[in-house]
């Protein structure tokens, strides 16, 4: 069964540096999501993202945040400067399209920022 | 904004019972997706049922069924026949059509044996 990947699973990283977190959503998928969960806390939208634009993005995806999808098959989230308070898991999802509803999601990518 | 609520924080059943998850949503769109989400302690977000706003009939997925009650905004979720591996934190979530998800605050699910 076609599933979403994320890379790394864990990474650690120091405050001020750049990091980017890897997806690769479902093939035939065309809509890509970035959500985060701080430990105990809920899972919140980051950004949506379309035909190679952001569709959508929340208040948290400030200019410190990007996406981008470099090739056919990777979704890419790079936080510029990373802070303490990035520390969180890291979700990708993807969907078939517009209306299906379903969004599938990855594994999860655990940030810890230091 | 869309909101939605899991006043529950904590539930706990006993193996081979039944439970009911609460969840309340806050929309003034008549077009949407409910859904409830599992989280085990792996953090892998697992898609348990969902339900399309414009059935009336409610969703089923062998042991799990939602009572979905559009004119309250309430979507229950109802696990039967409870099993040591339904441990877990659950989450309700809701969608209006190819946007983004909106979580609730998640109920932390135990199963005693």
């Amino acid at each position: 069964e076609p599933e979403v990947t994320q890379t790394p699973s864990h990474q650690v990283t120091q405050m001020g540096q750049e990091v980017i977190l890897r997806c690769v959503p479902i093939s035939n998928h065309l809509y890509f999501y970035w959500y985060r969960q701080i430990l105990g806390q809920k899972v919140e939208f980051l950004v949506s993202f379309y035909n190679n634009e952001i569709s959508e993005k929340s208040e948290i995806f400030d200019d410190q945040f990007s996406v981008e999808r470099p090739d056919g098959s990777n979704f890419t989230l790079k936080i510029r400067s990373t802070k303490l308070e990035d520390s969180a898991m890291y979700f990708c999802a993807s969907s078939e399209g517009y209306g299906n509803g379903e969004q599938y999601f990855g594994p999860g990518t655990r940030l810890t920022v230091t | 904004a869309q909101t939605v609520t899991q006043s529950q924080p904590e539930m706990s059943v006993q193996e081979a019972e039944t439970v009911t998850l609460s969840c309340t949503y806050d929309t003034s769109e008549s077009d949407y997706y409910l859904f409830w989400y599992k989280q085990p302690p792996s953090r892998q977000m697992i898609l348990v049922i969902r339900q399309e706003a414009y059935k009336q009939q409610n969703a089923t997925e062998n042991r799990f069924s939602v009572n979905f009650q559009k004119a309250a905004k309430s979507f229950s979720l109802k696990i039967s026949d409870s099993q040591l591996g339904d441990a877990a934190m659950y989450f309700c979530a809701y969608q209006e059509y190819g946007n983004k998800l909106v979580f609730g605050a998640g109920t932390i699910l135990r199963v005693k044996s």
